[in-house]
């Protein structure tokens, strides 16, 4: 049983650049978050998906897109990276609002 | 809207000593609450949760949790620290009109021998 599986772990990027970072879960969950952890900040929800076919605007969007391909996949894409979006990136996935969320092991991303 | 406040950043504790991290929480609306651990270079693990009933919750290594709506709280402690305690904690909440997961800033737990 895999959990949540994040790829890649690793990635560097220059000013400019777009990537998506890719989530999958196979806990059958209904919700699915990304969330970005910087420093002294926690962790900001970015994007949220509370079920397959939603998606919505959490505390820091901008410069972000998302799609949930099924129930299954939740990407997060950069259309143009920034040296502000440098961050470890955690998506995560919850069968419903009052249960445990499931974290990926996190994306380190550097954009110079 | 939704938010959770941690107000310490770090709190140093000698082992066995007692501890209380602090949490805050904002929300118009019946809440779900829970406290998580990150452990360096990874990602977070629920310690406990509050769903409803007994205010009072614990988890299986010891901490626990007590719910106060009137102060809207939710601080986490544990009577005994261990070194193995070192680690993040992070308050998170949900409620049942966004379905937002948000969690506060963190507080550092670090154990000193």
């Amino acid at each position: 049983n895999a959990g949540v599986t994040q790829t890649p772990k690793f990635q560097v990027l220059k000013t400019g650049q777009s990537m998506t970072l890719q989530c999958a879960q196979d806990m059958n969950h209904n919700s699915m978050y990304w969330y970005r952890q910087d420093p002294g900040m926690g962790l900001r929800l970015i994007y949220y998906s509370a079920s397959e076919g939603t998606t919505d605007k959490g505390e820091v969007p901008n410069g972000y897109n998302v799609s949930r391909l099924n129930k299954r996949e939740f990407s997060l894409r950069l259309e143009s990276a920034a040296p502000s979006q440098t961050s470890v990136y955690f998506c995560a996935s919850q069968r419903g609002i009052e249960t445990e969320a499931f974290f990926g092991q996190g994306t380190r991303l550097t954009v110079v | 809207a939704q938010s959770v406040t941690q107000l310490d950043s770090q709190v140093p504790v000698f082992e066995e000593a007692p501890v209380e991290l602090r949490c805050n929480y904002s929300s118009s609306v019946s809440v779900y609450l829970f406290w998580y651990v990150q452990y360096p270079n990874q990602g977070l693990q629920l310690l406990l949760k509050y769903l409803s009933g007994s205010t009072l919750v614990e988890s299986i290594n010891g901490f626990e949790a007590e719910f106060n709506k009137s102060q809207t709280s939710f601080h986490l402690r544990k009577p005994s620290v261990h070194i193995s305690d070192t680690a993040e904690y992070f308050c998170a909440v949900t409620d049942s009109g966004t379905y937002k997961y948000i969690f506060g800033t963190g507080t550092r737990l670090k154990v000193l021998a």
